[in-house]
Formats: C-alpha cells, structure tokens, sequence
C-alpha cells in the first residue's frame, strides 16, 4: 500500500544514455515533484506539476524532461546522461493548498558511470 | 534567495535525553516550515508542519517551535530513542510553492 511509489529503486547506467524513472501517488493528490539529492544530501526542488500541468520548473538542464500523464503520475525522463547526474532523485506529492505536509517516495538512485 | 542553515551537523546522545535541533532560515516571508525524518536508503517522512501564523506544534515527544523574526525553528524530541536515530530535515515553504531545504542534522542515539 505504498503511497508514493518510485522505480526503479537502483539505476545504473553510461555516461551518454536516456534513462527514465517512474513515480506513481495513490493518495488522490493535486501536486507531484521531483527532487535530487545530491552527495551532500542537500535535496533541490527540480519540477512541480498541479494537476498535469508544470508550475515549477527550477534551472534544470533541458536534458531533463518531466511528463505527467495524469495527476497520478510524474515521471522523469533523462537524456543524453552525464557523471554529474548521479544522485538520489526523490518524488513527491501534497494536496492542493499549501500548509499540507509533502508525502515522499523512497527515492532511485542514479549513478552514471 | 532563501537559504536554510541547520546546526549541528551531527548529534550523538546516549539514550533518554532530550533533542535539541536547530533550523534557521534567512527570509522570514515563509508560507510554512516542515520537519521531516530521513532514514538511511529511505524517503522522507512528514514529522511537524508549522504554519506562518503559528507559534509551535507537537505530536507526542515531538515539539517544533517557529520565530519567524528572528529565522529560526527548533525541534524538540523529549526522551530520546534508538529508534529515533536519523537524518532531521527543516524546510521552509514561501508563497510560491517551492520548498528550500537544509542539509540536516543526523542524530544517533545510543542504547
């Protein structure tokens, strides 16, 4: 019963590849976001979709294209794969109205070899 | 541009003590300010949500408290356990939606 669902969990790849990673909420949320942690484990907002439609979109390489097929579901997908994508990318989901807590995924790690 | 400072770093106490940790933020125009829990390998969970207009919340050992003056938010966890050890995240929320996290304080408690 998994809230926030991501796969894969693990992700290993070449440098130069498209990879995508997959996020699904069954809570009924409006709002869905991915974020990267990085080495650091500082976590950065990426995207932000309300109902399918973009509202944050941080300065991220356009080698990163987020797609929401519907508000269930927030997918990332990454092209051409640099050593410096390698992180934790972690996806989220909220309510609509800001004062609701972000429910988080268990995140996939991504490393670039 | 917001910026979000947590402090220590890292926490080592022996069991049954209380936590201090410390968030502290540099534009006080916030929406909101969460508290989450990080476990190794894992997401983040939700531990306490203050909004702008209040002061403090808790939830059993768990108290946060919010000067949004002064850009600061303390977590308070009463009676430490083993099983409260992890990484303790602050984020604050500003009116467009986005989320600026800390880095975190990782918290081990000994038995």
């Amino acid at each position: 019963d998994t809230a926030v669902s991501q796969t894969p969990k693990y992700l290993v790849t070449q440098m130069g590849n498209d990879k995508s990673i997959k996020c699904e909420q069954n809570l009924g949320h409006d709002t869905m976001y991915w974020y990267k942690q990085d080495s650091k484990k500082f976590l950065k907002i990426m995207f932000s979709y309300n109902n399918k439609e973009l509202i944050i979109n941080e300065t991220v390489p356009n080698r990163f294209s987020p797609k929401s097929p519907d508000k269930a579901h927030l997918n990332l997908h990454i092209n051409s794969l640099e050593l410096g994508d390698s992180a934790v990318y972690f996806c989220a989901s909220s309510p609509l109205g800001g004062n609701s807590p972000l429910h988080f995924g268990n995140g996939t790690r991504l490393t670039v070899t | 541009k917001q910026e979000v400072t947590q402090i220590p770093a890292a926490l080592s106490v022996p069991e049954g003590e209380n936590l201090v940790l410390n968030c502290s933020f540099t534009d006080s125009a916030i929406y909101n300010l969460q508290w989450f829990r990080q476990d190794p390998g894992k997401g983040l969970t939700s531990l306490l949500l203050i909004q702008s207009s209040q002061r403090e919340q808790t939830s059993g050992r768990l108290n946060a408290s919010l000067d949004k003056s002064s850009g600061r938010s303390t977590l308070y966890i009463a009676a430490s356990q083993p099983g409260d050890s992890a990484t303790y995240l602050c984020a604050v929320k500003d009116s467009w939606g986005k989320l600026q996290f800390g880095a975190g304080t990782q918290v081990v408690v000994t038995p």
